[in-house]
């Protein structure tokens, strides 16, 4: 049950694009299409903004895209807003209905 | 509005016991995995516990197993989390999430556990 990799922190200028990556082993992200991302502003709940790899809730932007390669998940944000500023985690199903996250990587719009 | 509500945070000093709660509403709550997952001051998401839908199934991440138990009444909306035996790194804000199938749906405010003597 190690946590997942993600970059500790990420930065783009309205407008652009970022990439953020989670990367996994074969025994979670790897062999599993259950990949999902949230989104967390300070002192505030974390959100759900795509799950089954690359599948968006209702409300949520069409900005906000997510893949997966091999043992690493992506999230793209395209678009940059000043309120996408906030901390981002992902998650993989590990089997045996246990689950494991990311340590999260803060975005900053500059 | 699917609302779901934290309580039962605060001080405990290290070897006590804590129980969590988490009031549902606004959705079929009987129809849904539970799951709490935590997070330490300045740290990731952790998941701690998960109960399916009629509580027949409990499923723990390892470092709590034999410490906490997850429960739930679907009577009353609700699901638990006893802590016992709690350890200065069971610090952290305690999540109320809907899920546990394919990701986690629906997430509570938080209540904070502190284990300090």
């Amino acid at each position: 049950q190690s946590a997942l990799t993600q970059p500790a922190s990420v930065s783009g200028s309205p407008g652009q694009s970022i990439t953020i990556s989670c990367t996994g082993t074969s025994r979670d992200v790897g062999t599993y299409d259950l990949v999902s991302w949230y989104q967390q502003h300070p002192g505030k709940a974390p959100k759900l903004m795509i799950y089954d790899v690359s599948k968006r809730p209702s409300g949520v932007s069409g900005r906000f895209s997510g893949s997966k390669s091999g043992n690493t998940a992506s999230l793209t944000i395209s678009g940059l807003q000043a309120e996408d500023e906030a901390d981002y985690s992902c998650c993989s199903y590990a089997g045996s209905r246990t689950w494991v996250f990311g340590g999260g990587t803060k975005l900053t719009v500059l | 509005e699917e609302q779901l509500e934290e309580s039962g945070g605060g001080l405990v000093q290290p070897g006590g016991s804590l129980k969590l709660s988490c009031a549902a509403s606004g959705f079929a709550f009987s129809n849904y995995w539970m799951s709490w997952v935590r997070q330490a001051p300045g740290k990731g998401l952790e998941w701690v516990a998960s109960i399916k839908q009629d509580g027949s199934e409990k499923y723990y991440v390892d470092s709590v197993k034999g410490r906490f138990t997850i429960s739930r009444d679907n009577a009353k909306t609700s699901m638990y989390l006893q802590m016992n035996s709690l350890r200065a790194e069971d610090t952290a804000v305690y999540y109320c999430a809907r899920g546990a199938e394919r990701c986690f749906d629906n997430w509570g405010q938080g209540t904070l556990v502190t284990v300090s003597s």
